[in-house]
């Protein structure tokens, strides 16, 4: 089964510094995608970023970046230029298509990102 | 962009009635939607896979009974929490993937409901 593990479960980092926000996954499969989410007060999830498993080019999303390694199935997020904006719980998730061709996501444990003025 | 609602934003039930809770994909087609329930401070937990015009598929450990979903048309999703508990209790979301030509891979969210059961 496919897991999804975020080993931080806060951080903060101080306004206009750069944070990253790791995951590693755990799968048998070849082709997946990842993304990364986020959360902020209002719980309305946001898509921030996604990589195609096939794609060796890491995403870019103006501040926001993936370092995504396949053989080490890792996945991390680098925000830029830290904004207070940027305070909101981060979800890396995991997609795959289902041999009935649905689609399955499962998610990490999350991580709550705080950002300081 | 895609935009997903849910309704109602928040509900108050009592212990023992059933509430009905809508997600509606507004402009696009969805065959598929998700339904998660996600606890305080938590991850989201994907309860069933709603499919337009047949039954959904439910993860392993989610009553279908309890938890009836409802894919009735291509914008529209219920689900239904029948004789719900206290401790059924919690921040249910929804989501839909756009099923356009471009075969988007991407999920879009609801803004949530939280049902508070009494």
């Amino acid at each position: 089964a496919q897991t999804v593990t975020q080993s931080q479960p806060e951080m903060s980092v101080q306004e206009a510094e750069t944070v990253t926000l790791s995951c590693t996954y755990d799968t048998s499969e070849n082709n997946y995608y990842l993304f990364w989410y986020k959360q902020p007060p209002s719980r309305q999830m946001i898509l921030v970023i996604r990589q195609e498993a096939y794609k060796q080019q890491n995403a870019t999303e103006n501040r926001f970046s993936v370092n995504f390694q396949k053989a080490a199935k890792s996945f991390s997020l680098k925000i830029s230029d830290s904004q207070l904006g940027d305070t909101a719980m981060y979800f890396c998730a995991f997609m795959k298509q289902t041999t009935s061709g649905t689609y399955k996501y499962i998610f990490g444990t999350g991580t709550r990102l705080k950002v300081l003025a | 962009g895609a935009v997903v609602s849910q309704h109602p934003s928040w509900v108050i039930c009592k212990s023992g009635t059933s509430v009905k809770i809508e997600c509606r994909s507004l402009d696009f087609q969805a065959t598929t939607m998700f339904w998660y329930r996600q606890f305080p401070k938590q991850s989201l937990m994907l309860m069933a896979t709603s499919n337009e015009g047949s039954k959904a598929t439910y993860e392993q450990g989610v009553e279908k009974d309890k938890f009836l979903i409802n894919h009735a048309s291509l914008t529209l999703s219920t689900l239904t929490v029948t004789s719900a508990h206290p401790e059924d209790s919690s921040f249910y979301i929804c989501s839909a993937r756009d099923q356009g030509p471009s075969g988007s891979t991407e999920q879009y969210f609801g803004p949530g409901t939280r049902l508070t059961v009494t």
